[in-house]
């Protein structure tokens, strides 16, 4: 069965950087595209950036621009996000999840906190 | 961006009711709208997309409708299982935005 699992989120200050993984396996790793979403406690999910199974299309929500990278290791099945310029509203707990438009497999997610 | 509103923020029903949420886009999104089931502490499962595609494996009391601005999603008879928030998200544009969720109780 498909799992995907989430680490590498913890607290940062402002302007910091982090990178996020998310491990996959079950599944073609290299046939699908990967998203990354986020959602803010209390908040409905927002989606900020997809790649596609190459890793030769990438898009980020204007949210995100300029700041996170989406990538992937195909060899590794692994899905990456590296964030920087953190702000406090990038505050949220980050799923990766299969698909480009919708996601039918999510991670449990990892936590992100930015605050001084 | 496309809004995605949806109404009620949260209902109350009891088991057997039939329950029906409804979802409206900012602008026409054809039928480019999944909906969702999140559980407390859990990732959202997908339940129906093409506005009215059931996923595989979700029970078939779950169904979907609707297209261009405005859609449902419902319940022909609400299980205890069933509790959650269920959002609605549009893949017509690439912002992909979903709405801000209906929290549904049982009774």
């Amino acid at each position: 069965q498909v799992q995907l699992v989430e680490s590498g989120g913890g607290l940062v200050k402002p302007g910091g950087s982090l990178r996020l993984s998310c491990a996959a396996s079950g599944f073609t790793f290299s046939d699908d595209y990967m998203s990354w979403i986020r959602q803010a406690p209390g908040k409905g999910p927002e989606w900020i950036s997809y790649i596609s199974g190459s890793g030769t299309t990438k898009y980020n929500a204007d949210s995100v621009k300029g700041r996170f990278t989406i990538s992937r290791d195909n060899a590794k099945t692994s899905l990456y996000l590296q964030m920087n310029s953190l702000r406090p509203e990038d505050s949220a707990l980050y799923y990766c999840a299969r698909g480009r438009s919708r996601y039918d497999s999510w991670g449990h997610g990892t936590l992100v906190t930015v605050s001084s | 961006d496309i809004q995605m509103t949806q109404s009620p923020s949260s209902l109350s029903a009891s088991v057997g009711d039939r329950v029906t949420i409804t979802c409206r886009a900012s602008q026409s999104i054809s039928n480019y709208l999944t909906w969702y089931q999140q559980k407390p502490g859990k990732a959202p499962k997908l339940l129906i997309f093409d506005a009215s595609s059931l996923q595989s494996g979700v029970p078939s009391r779950f169904s979907g409708s609707g297209s261009g601005t405005d859609f449902t999603l419902s319940i022909s008879s609400l299980q205890p299982e069933d509790f959650g928030t269920y959002y609605c998200q549009q893949s017509y544009s690439s912002s992909y935005t979903f709405g801000q969720g209906t929290k549904l109780e049982i009774k």
